[in-house]
């Protein structure tokens, strides 16, 4: 069975500072990685994904991911952290082989940028 | 714009009573998952669907928690008879096949049972 783990609940970062979110993942096969983003009172949204070829993926709002197999981890970066990333951020694995299927969630990791 | 759309919103009900949460997924997408958020488990899968038919409904809590898709339009989770346990946020999700694309999330449907 497919899981995702985020190790911190959460990461506080200073304003101007790069951030990493960090996650691994086991799944059978290649894997279908995302990242979502989460602000209070509101549903998911997409951030970014890897399905295949380069290992660092580029998403909206400046942020970034790098697929690494071997460790089987996809850490969410971001060069230079704004207040307004502040938020719930989530990490989700999908089978590859066998197609868009059961999306599975990490447990989420808070992410708070302090002016 | 498309978006998924969940209704209500917001729902209060008491134990016992039947509980019918929608979805209208993005015209086109053929794939709608069902997740439910709480502060203690996290985001749970509950049940997806393909091209409306249930390809997997493993974690949902089958004696009191059932999901269809009446049509491509519309997927509907409804819990009967509901309990104070099911409160929690709901999220439906829509996608499209081929593989790799991502889910688009709803608003979610905030149930409180009381």
């Amino acid at each position: 069975a497919q899981s995702v783990a985020q190790p911190e609940d959460q990461v506080n970062v200073a304003e101007g500072n790069p951030l990493t979110v960090k996650c691994t993942y086991s799944v059978s096969g290649n894997p279908y990685l995302f990242w979502y983003v989460q602000y209070p009172n509101r549903g998911l949204q997409f951030l970014l994904k890897y399905i295949t070829g380069d290992n660092l993926v580029k998403g909206s709002y400046g942020f970034e991911a790098e697929f690494n197999k071997s460790q089987t981890s996809f850490h969410l970066k971001k060069p230079s952290a704004l207040v307004s990333d502040s938020a719930l951020y989530f990490c989700a694995v999908s089978p590859g082989n066998t197609g868009f299927q059961k999306l599975v969630f990490g447990t989420g990791t808070r992410l708070l940028v302090s002016p | 714009d498309a978006r998924v759309t969940q209704t209500p919103r917001d729902k209060v009900t008491e134990m016992g009573q039947e509980v019918t949460m929608r979805c209208q997924p993005i015209l086109g997408h053929n794939t709608v998952f069902w997740y439910r958020q709480t502060m203690k488990q996290g985001l749970e899968l509950l049940a997806y669907f393909r091209n409306r038919a249930p390809l997997d409904d493993s974690g949902m809590p089958k004696d009191r928690f059932s999901a269809e898709m009446p049509d491509a339009t519309l997927a509907t989770l409804k819990i009967q008879p509901s309990e104070p346990r099911d409160s929690a946020v709901y999220f439906c999700a829509s996608g499209l096949v081929p593989p790799g694309t991502e889910a688009f999330f709803g608003q979610g449907t905030r149930l409180t049972v009381v």
